[in-house]
């Protein structure tokens, strides 16, 4: 079965710099979510969107961005980059309740 | 604040035996309770799930067991196997405020040979 597929799986960016995440959902799963965890931590919700519109927002900063475009794929944007971004990325999706978690993209900012 | 309460931090379990893992919300607009499986840099992934309306729900291994009036769930694993070493988090989610799942603090999971 179909997975969702996010990438890339690792990225390495200095401070100051840009990050853009993808994420490919499930096919004809309609609901997109991003979630952040850090070392140890549980994952936190960041935002989500439903049918390309921004459904839900959680403790996203301001320098961080996203959308969800046309195909269902989604992306997150992340400007100005701080030393506690580095963590994992998560990108689930949805068709009705369950949420189906992607592999992670890993940050590491230097 | 911590909106589902999860504990223990840790377990260890002898294998075959049995794996409980509890959590506690106080936000009773909470209607989905899912359990995930999480292995070190991978994806949690869905184990299994309930809804308030249900008291016990089993898939193979694992049990959920829902108490609606104390506000509080637990994952029952039964025959604990060293596969089963992981992170386990609780969740908990409302349907109608789009589905975002806030989880528990995380049980790491260590099930001895």
């Amino acid at each position: 079965a179909a997975g969702v597929i996010q990438s890339p799986r690792h990225l390495i960016k200095e401070k100051r710099e840009t990050a853009t995440l993808k994420c490919y959902p499930i096919p004809r799963h309609d609901t997109v979510y991003w979630y952040q965890q850090g070392p140890g931590q549980d994952p936190q919700f960041l935002i989500s969107f439903y049918e390309k519109m921004q459904s839900d927002k959680g403790s996203i900063p301001d320098r961080f961005s996203a959308q969800q475009f046309s195909d269902y794929h989604s992306e997150l944007n992340m400007s100005s980059l701080e030393l506690g971004d580095s963590a994992l990325y998560f990108c689930a999706s949805s068709l009705r309740t369950e949420q189906f978690f992607g592999p992670g993209t890993r940050l590491t900012v230097l | 604040q911590q909106q589902v309460k999860q504990s223990p931090q840790s377990l260890i379990v002898q294998k075959g035996g049995i794996s409980i893992i509890n959590c506690a919300y106080e936000n009773t607009a909470f209607d989905y309770f899912p359990w995930y499986q999480q292995f070190p840099g991978k994806g949690p992934a869905l184990l299994i799930a309930i809804r308030p309306d249900v008291s016990e729900k089993k898939e193979g291994r694992f049990t959920i067991s829902f108490n609606k009036s104390a506000k509080q769930f637990s994952l029952h694993i039964m025959d604990s196997q060293p596969g089963d070493s992981a992170t386990y988090f609780c969740a908990a989610s409302m349907g109608n405020q789009g589905g975002k799942l806030i989880f528990g603090q995380g049980t790491e999971l260590s099930v001895k040979p």
